[in-house]
């Protein structure tokens, strides 16, 4: 089995604020971690992913994630945020025998600030 | 542009009508799937298919008919629908090898039920 919190459905920060959503997984095999952007009436568009090796993940629009085994999280940051960066983002969990099958999380929008 | 497309954009249908919504994918995946997203709820998968193939539907009622032709389109037949069943229906697709699995999204089509 396999499952996906997101800490906080909203977060607010201000232009040019660290960005930091939440994102802690649940998985009886190792996992493959997905972050994902939406915007509006637009579909889900990969940020970036984990599957093995370095611990720290580069994505698209200057946004990164870690994966911390440990700390069973894949959290996913961005130094400085821009307007553009406003959005719904959500985190995904796959492995295994579901391999076939993401797992996502509730979602967290994302404002910002001028 | 992710590389699946996905038609109508919008449709607004009433309850007695039929429609059905298309996707299709140019990526040469092999997995396809419907995923309903209501406001403020999570991303619901509806259906997988595998190799054209449905392998999993997850209790989704019978007004909702896929259809999986080939690797590349994926249909799903709307008839007698509620307005509870008003959402956006996204499509993914992905590379089904038993690795990470990324899934890429279209647009959706926002469905509205009157």
């Amino acid at each position: 089995a396999q499952s996906v919190t997101q800490l906080g459905s909203h977060v607010s920060v201000s232009e040019g604020a660290l960005v930091l959503l939440r994102c802690n997984y649940s998985s009886s095999v190792p996992p493959y971690l997905f972050w994902y952007v939406q915007y509006p009436n637009q579909g889900l568009q990969l940020l970036l992913k984990y599957t093995t090796g370095a611990t720290l993940v580069k994505g698209i629009n200057g946004f990164e994630a870690e994966f911390k085994k440990s700390e069973t999280s894949f959290h996913l940051t961005k130094p400085s945020a821009h307007m553009s960066d406003a959005a719904e983002y959500f985190c995904a969990v796959s492995g295994g025998t579901n391999a076939g099958k993401s797992t996502f999380g509730d979602g967290t929008t994302l404002t910002v600030k001028p | 542009e992710t590389g699946v497309t996905q038609t109508p954009r919008h449709l607004v249908m009433g309850m007695t009508n039929k429609k059905s919504l298309k996707c299709e994918q140019h990526l040469g995946h092999n997995a396809m799937y419907w995923y309903k997203q209501s406001a403020k709820k999570p991303l619901e998968l509806m259906f997988v298919y595998s190799l054209e193939e449905r392998v999993e539907n997850n209790s989704v009622p019978s007004r909702f008919s896929p259809e999986c032709p080939n690797s590349s389109h994926l249909f799903l037949h709307l008839h007698t629908l509620q307005p509870e069943d008003s959402a956006l229906y996204l499509c993914a697709s992905s590379r089904s090898d038993g690795s990470q699995e990324t899934q890429y999204f279209g647009p959706g089509t926002r469905l509205l039920v009157l």
